[in-house]
């Protein structure tokens, strides 16, 4: 089974501290995503790797950035937190080929910037 | 560019009631297609593909048919149950990222009342 792991289900975090989040994937996928889920907007894809060292803006990038040194490992920043990136933010990993692209997402880890 | 709409929740339904989510998508070319759903406090798991048309996909009851000409792709189950409660997302596969993106429609919750 694909295993997608985030290293925290729950974290709380004061105004502009600089917070990690780390995604690990055991099924040695080139492509990896951070998406955060907010009530009423479903996911929005924030940054994205198709290879290590390489990545890409999503759709919402602002006030947020990503490191990717190692195939299996994906990890999103907020360089100064704020309130208003308090989210469910989940992880995915998927394949480069094949007919299918589909997406293995991790148990998410709930944020909350007071 | 390529978007999915999905039927708003919320959906209550009773135990053994029929089930029917829909799915409508715009795309160029020729997508996979996928059902995800999101158990509370989980992150989103694959319940159902189909990669061309006619495709039917099907997993724990659950059902949907990719049909290019009503560029459909509604849910449906027979007889639903209380462990089915969860959020539904419907999503294509963007073929043309470079990383094979999938674009998430917006989610309907579902709950089945005993």
């Amino acid at each position: 089974d694909v295993k997608v792991t985030q290293s925290s289900r729950y974290l709380v975090k004061r105004t502009g501290e600089k917070v990690f989040l780390e995604c690990v994937q055991d099924m040695d996928h080139e492509n990896m995503f951070w998406y955060r889920q907010d009530p009423g907007l479903g996911l929005r894809l924030i940054y994205f790797s198709y290879d290590v060292k390489m990545k890409e803006k999503g759709d919402i990038p602002e006030g947020y950035s990503v490191s990717r040194e190692k195939k299996e490992r994906f990890s999103l920043i907020l360089e100064s937190a704020s309130t208003n990136q308090t989210s469910m933010y989940l992880c995915a990993s998927s394949f480069p080929q094949g007919a299918s692209y589909e997406q293995y997402f991790g148990p998410g880890t709930r944020l909350t910037v007071t | 560019g390529d978007s999915v709409t999905q039927m708003e929740g919320p959906v209550t339904l009773s135990e053994e009631a029929f089930l029917t989510i829909n799915c409508t998508y715009t795309a160029t070319g020729y997508p996979s297609l996928f059902w995800y759903v999101q158990y509370p406090g989980e992150g989103l798991q694959l319940l159902l593909k189909a990669t061309k048309a006619d495709d039917k996909g099907s997993n724990k009851g659950f059902e949907a048919t990719y049909r290019k000409e009503t560029t459909s792709f509604h849910l449906e189950k027979g007889s639903v149950q209380v462990s089915d409660s969860a959020v539904y997302f419907c999503a294509l596969s963007d073929r043309g990222s470079s990383a094979s993106k999938i674009i998430f429609g917006s989610g309907t919750r579902l709950s089945i009342r005993p």
